[in-house]
């Protein structure tokens, strides 16, 4: 069964880092792409990032400079690090598996709240 | 970036037909993929590709796309179809784009 299971969201103050977890269970993470969006409190989906199998990685223009995303094979986790937030970046943050080919969002964990505010 | 258009609300009796748009210039010429979203829970595919429909959606959901607008359609609602429903596309340039989102209303 593909689980995907987001941690490592909290508040945190203006100009601060975080580093957000996603554990994978079912499937490779290495093997897949793998994508982050997130959603501002009453808001709609944004995309922020993804990592595809070969390894390249491409960011949302909001988010570019800023946010790393990388996996960890051996722990199958997907990485978001999270620099210089601001309040913009307040939102519940979801980890989901990418189709390689379509690109749409098959499975996605249950998210985690990142709350950036002094 | 940009965000796709999509009527924020659609609202319809039980039974009857509901109809949600996503609107792009030649959105026709792309995959096109929604996803349910019911309060406090994560996204969940429905449609991918236009049309086709992952194990476990029931048949009452379908899509089309074609031209400038692809379509949503879920027949016969049901009170637990209500939710939040996003179109969303891959765009060379920007990546991942969803639309605004139309919340569906069951009477």
């Amino acid at each position: 069964e593909v689980r995907l299971v987001e941690s490592g969201g909290g508040l945190i103050q203006p100009g601060g880092t975080l580093r957000l977890s996603c554990a994978a269970s079912g499937f490779s993470v290495n093997s897949n792409y793998m994508s982050w969006v997130r959603q501002a409190p009453g808001k709609g989906l944004e995309w922020v990032s993804v990592i595809y199998s070969g390894g390249s990685t491409y960011y949302a223009d909001a988010v570019k400079g800023r946010f790393t995303i990388s996996r960890d094979q051996s722990q199958n986790t997907l990485s978001l690090q999270m620099n210089s937030l601001s309040a913009e970046d307040t939102a519940i943050y979801y980890c989901a598996r990418t189709d390689y080919s379509d690109y749409y969002f098959d499975y996605w964990g249950q998210g985690t709240l990142v709350t950036v505010s002094s | 970036s940009y965000v796709l258009p999509q009527p924020p609300s659609v609202s319809v009796a039980p039974g009857e037909t509901a109809r949600i748009t996503c609107e792009r210039n030649n959105i026709g010429l792309r995959g096109v993929h929604w996803y349910q979203q019911k309060p406090g829970q994560a996204p969940l595919l429905v449609i991918y590709f236009n049309s086709d429909r992952p194990s476990g959606v029931p048949e009452r959901f379908s899509g089309s796309n074609s031209g400038n607008t692809a379509t949503l359609t879920i027949s016969r609602v049901e009170a637990g179809d209500e939710a939040d429903y996003y179109c969303q596309v891959w765009d060379s340039r920007f990546a991942g784009v969803f639309g605004g989102g139309t919340r569906l209303t069951v009477l």
